[in-house]
C-alpha cells in the first residue's frame, strides 16, 4: 500500500531532550516536507526536500533540523525541544518537485514538550 | 505567510444538503488544491485545479476557480455524515529556488454534517 508513515504517533517529552520523528514513504517520491499544525495558525511548513541531499527551510525552521540521506526517509530532529514546539506534526511527500503534484500526508505525530 | 483563507470558518448543515466553502488568496498562482482532514489525522488530497481551468468535478465535489477575483469554491453535493471534516485550500507560492514547491494552506473550514 502506498503510504507515508511517521513514528512515533504520540510523544511526550521534557524540555531539552533531543528527539527524532521519522518519516518514510514507499512511493519513490522526490519531494518531502514537514509541517506543523497549531490551532488558529493552520499548517506551516518547517522544512522541505526536493531530492536526496537537497533540503531547504520553510516558514518556521527555527529549532528543527532535517536530513535526506535516502530518498524514502526524511527525519525531523529537535535538538533541544521547548514547550513552544508542542504541536501536531505532519510529513508529506509528492512525486516530483513542482506545483502540479498533490501531496500525500502521513498520519501525524502529536508532540508534547513539558 | 498565509495565502489561502477559507470562509466560513465553520459550517453545519443537515445530511443531504449541499455544502459550499470558499477560499481567497492574495498572489498569482499556478494551481489551487483542496484537502480534507478528519479530526487529528493527516490531510487527504481531494482535487487540484490549474490556473487556466475554471471548473472541475470529482464525484460529488465541484471546484471553481476565479483568478480575476483570486478565489475558489468547493461544493459538496448531497452531503453525508462521513463528509464531516475540515477542508483546506492550498495554493502554490513561487520560491527563489526554481521548481521548488511550496503549498501554503489556509486555516480551513470545519464542516459538520448533522444526521
Amino acid at each position: 500500500e502506498a503510504q507515508v508513515t511517521q513514528n512515533p504517533r504520540y510523544l511526550i517529552t521534557v524540555t531539552g531532550k533531543k528527539l527524532t520523528v521519522t518519516c518514510s514513504q514507499n512511493m519513490n517520491h522526490e519531494y518531502m516536507s514537514w509541517y506543523r499544525q497549531d490551532p488558529g495558525l493552520g499548517l506551516r511548513q518547517i522544512y522541505y526536500s526536493m531530492n536526496v541531499e537537497v533540503t531547504d527551510k520553510g516558514d518556521v525552521p527555527e529549532g528543527y533540523k532535517v536530513s535526506r540521506k535516502e530518498k524514502r526517509n526524511f527525519p525531523l530532529i529537535l535538538e533541544s525541544p521547548s514547550p513552544n514546539q508542542t504541536s501536531l506534526y505532519f510529513c508529506a511527500s509528492s512525486l516530483r518537485t513542482g506545483v502540479l503534484y498533490e501531496q500525500y500526508f502521513g498520519p501525524g505525530t502529536r508532540l508534547t514538550v513539558t | 505567510s498565509q495565502q489561502g483563507e477559507e470562509d466560513p470558518q465553520a459550517l453545519s448543515i443537515q445530511e443531504g444538503e449541499n455544502a459550499t466553502m470558499n477560499c481567497s488568496y492574495k498572489t498569482s498562482i499556478n494551481n489551487l488544491q483542496w484537502y480534507r482532514q478528519n479530526s487529528g489525522r493527516g490531510l487527504v488530497h481531494l482535487i487540484l485545479i490549474r490556473s487556466n481551468e475554471r471548473e472541475k468535478h470529482s464525484g460529488r465535489l465541484r471546484v471553481t476557480l476565479d483568478t480575476s477575483k483570486k478565489s475558489s469554491s468547493l461544493l459538496i453535493t448531497a452531503s453525508r455524515a462521513a463528509d464531516t471534516a475540515s477542508y483546506f485550500c492550498a495554493t502554490d507560492e513561487k520560491r527563489l529556488i526554481q521548481g521548488a514547491q511550496k503549498l501554503v494552506f489556509g486555516q480551513g473550514t470545519r464542516l459538520t454534517i448533522n444526521p
